[in-house]
């Protein structure tokens, strides 16, 4: 099964500056990439998704960035602010069969913005 | 308003005492699941359900069960839980069940086991 790694588990930035979170998966038949966010004390909410057909997708101040070949893709918020800060979640979704909608998380990057 | 609703938001029980998280959507999602968080290991999926009485196991499932007796509605249950399923669960429903969109998440219940 599909098995999804996220670094660093711990990210710590000045208000302003930017921070990037990055996932790696193991299967290649994963073709959908959402990262959510969850508030303390909240649920985990969706800020952006991408699938395997385009290599860049951008939000205002969020962008993530997808490499099919090295199977990793990454998260880039700029200007953060202290609302930013919040625990992230990469996932992965391979498609086909029963695996639509099962997604695998990474373990969750604890992003901390000092103003 | 278009939500995923869990019940109770905290529970306290002790082991072996058998229990049910409720779990219901009002968007006429097919796609339902349940993921437990644990620090330092994400969310993992318990079970899933592709639509009414369509359900599979998760990547965790040993100690659960569930039901999908109606679209709206999917139930966690434990039998005879035990301290370590004591965890924070979201049950998470999304549009389309043969199609990758976006995962809806309830508010949480966390559960202590002792």
């Amino acid at each position: 099964g599909e098995n999804v790694e996220q670094h660093p588990s711990t990210l710590s930035v000045q208000e302003g500056d930017s921070a990037v979170i990055k996932c790696t998966y193991s299967d290649s038949a994963s073709n959908y990439f959402p990262w959510y966010k969850q508030e303390l004390g909240k649920r985990p909410q969706l800020i952006i998704d991408i699938r395997s057909n385009v290599g860049e997708k951008k939000d205002q101040r969020i962008a993530v960035t997808l490499n099919k070949t090295a199977k990793h893709f990454s998260l880039h918020i700029t200007e953060t602010q202290p609302e930013d800060s919040a625990v992230y979640f990469c996932a992965a979704n391979p498609a086909g069969g029963t695996s639509y909608g099962k997604l695998t998380f990474g373990q969750g990057t604890i992003l901390t913005v000092h103003p | 308003e278009a939500q995923v609703t869990q019940n109770p938001r905290y529970l306290i029980t002790v082991t072996g005492k058998k229990l049910t998280v409720t779990c219901s959507q009002n968007m006429n999602h097919e796609y339902m699941s349940w993921y437990r968080q644990d620090p330092g290991l994400g969310l993992r999926q318990i079970y899933y359900s592709m639509n009414v009485e369509v359900t599979d196991k998760g990547d965790v499932p040993e100690g659960y069960k569930v039901s999908r007796k109606e679209k709206r509605n999917f139930p966690l249950i434990l039998e005879s839980p035990s301290p370590n399923q004591t965890s924070l669960y979201f049950c998470a429903s999304s549009l389309l069940a043969h199609s990758n969109t976006e995962a809806f998440f309830g508010q949480g219940t966390r559960l202590t086991v002792v």
